[in-house]
């Protein structure tokens, strides 16, 4: 079985810019969630999506958002992007409580 | 106000002995404990996990302890191997936060051979 996929896997952003992130979970998981790595906050949770629908919510500004489509697989966008948002994105999809990791997309703001 | 701690920023064992890794908690709502391993560049890796109900988890060389009552955990991994050399993070979710999980800060295991 195919594992999580993240596309891009490296992005470099200038300040103010806006980015999309993807990401297509294991075949049938219809759960995904979203992560940021940091090397100061270690991995923060952002949100998670259910059959198109956000689940749960972090601490993180409206400036991050996300959506999932019929299929499962999910996007997530940053707006007006600030040189903290430099970090590891990573999207975990999930049958029941375990979460299974991709590779995750490295964000560079510059 | 961090929920789940590891405060053992690395450890190092020599190949074929015991390592012990260690989480404490302080939300009493967490119900499900799991163990990733993370190797640089790549995403977490699922390694075993627990529920509240039992206090023993084990899954060939790895092994999990929950005591509720001190809200600790602890992953033993028999023997160590060089391969398992990496950073191990211990985090918890509760029945009614969906799939959010909470993260430890990671603790570096360095297996010497």
């Amino acid at each position: 079985k195919a594992g999580v996929t993240q596309t891009p896997r490296y992005l470099i952003k200038t300040r103010g810019q806006q980015v999309t992130l993807s990401c297509s979970p294991i075949s049938g998981h219809r759960s995904v969630s979203w992560y940021q790595q940091t090397p100061g906050q270690g991995l923060q949770f952002l949100f998670e999506y259910f059959s198109e629908t956000q689940r749960n919510k972090g601490n993180f500004p409206g400036r991050f958002s996300g959506r999932q489509f019929s299929n499962s697989r999910s996007e997530m966008n940053v707006s007006t992007l600030e040189l903290g948002d430099s970090a590891l994105y990573l999207c975990a999809s999930s049958l029941e409580v375990e979460q299974y990791f991709g590779p995750g997309t490295r964000l560079t703001v510059t | 106000d961090q929920q789940v701690k590891q405060n053992s920023p690395s450890l190092s064992v020599q190949e074929g002995r015991i390592s012990i890794l260690n989480c404490d908690y302080t939300n009493s709502m967490f119900d499900y404990f799991l163990w990733y391993k993370k190797y640089p560049a790549e995403g977490p890796t699922f390694l075993i996990s627990i529920s509240s109900i039992k206090d023993k988890n084990e899954d060939g060389r790895f092994t999990v302890f929950l005591n509720k009552s001190a809200k600790h955990l602890s992953l033993h991994i028999v023997p160590s191997q060089p391969g398992d050399s990496a950073v191990y993070s211990c985090a918890a979710s509760a029945v009614n936060a969906g799939n959010m999980l909470t993260f430890g800060g990671g603790t570096r295991l360095m297996v010497k051979p």
